[in-house]
């Protein structure tokens, strides 16, 4: 079957940086994409990997390891706005996506 | 451009009732698609649509219907509502079956 696992909860301070991880196992792989969604409210679109390697945006960076299986997000200079769930998807061969449940981000003064 | 949206926002069904909910986009996107969001559980595709007239079931269709008759419009209808269904829907759509896709606002459905 297809699955991503992604922690749960994460607590991080305001100005720290913080990791969050994914791992996937899926009926192929055309991309990984990374959403943030805050509560209440729609995902919106983060990042994007195909190829191994580290994409750069600001003040988020994903990676992305196909042979592993694994990703991560890594958000520096933690602001209190970035306090929200994070969520990790996979595109399979159909180019259908498969979510991970999200990690909560909870970002303490 | 308003993107993805949704109506209603919020909607509480009895047993058994029916209802439909609207989704439009005014990006001209080909692909269209239907989630439902439950809590502690990732995203799960409903039903899609790869351009008008098109639709197909995506993991977990049974209980809803879905029709594309304009590129813009892409309802959800849910027929005898179960509390199965109590849920936040979530329609998106992207230009490309690769590239990102975008979310409306959602809409909570409570069925009690």
């Amino acid at each position: 079957g297809q699955n991503i696992d992604q922690p749960t909860e994460m607590t991080a301070t305001e100005g720290a940086i913080v990791q969050i991880n994914c791992t996937y196992q899926t009926s192929g792989f055309n991309g990984l994409f990374w959403y943030q969604q805050h509560a209440g409210e729609a995902p919106t679109f983060l990042s994007y990997n195909v190829l191994d390697g580290l994409e750069e945006k600001g003040r988020f960076s994903s990676f992305l390891s196909r042979s592993k299986g694994y990703s991560y997000l890594l958000l520096k200079e933690l602001q209190m706005k970035d306090s929200a769930s994070y969520l990790c998807a996979v595109m399979d061969s159909n180019y259908q996506l498969i979510w991970g449940a999200g990690t909560k981000l909870i970002i303490k003064p | 451009n308003a993107g993805v949206t949704q109506t209603p926002k919020f909607r509480i069904l009895k047993i058994g009732q029916s209802m439909t909910l609207q989704c439009t986009q005014d990006m001209n996107h080909n692909y269209m698609y239907w989630y439902r969001q439950d809590p502690g559980m990732g995203l799960k595709l409903i039903y899609y649509s790869v351009g008008a007239g098109i639709t197909d079931k995506g993991e977990v269709p049974n209980g809803y219907n879905v029709s594309r008759s304009t590129t813009e419009d892409f309802p959800l209808r849910l027929e005898l509502a179960a509390p199965s269904q109590t849920s936040v829907y979530f329609c998106a759509s992207n230009r490309a079956e690769q590239e990102t896709q975008y979310f409306g606002p959602g809409t909570r459905l409570l069925v009690l």
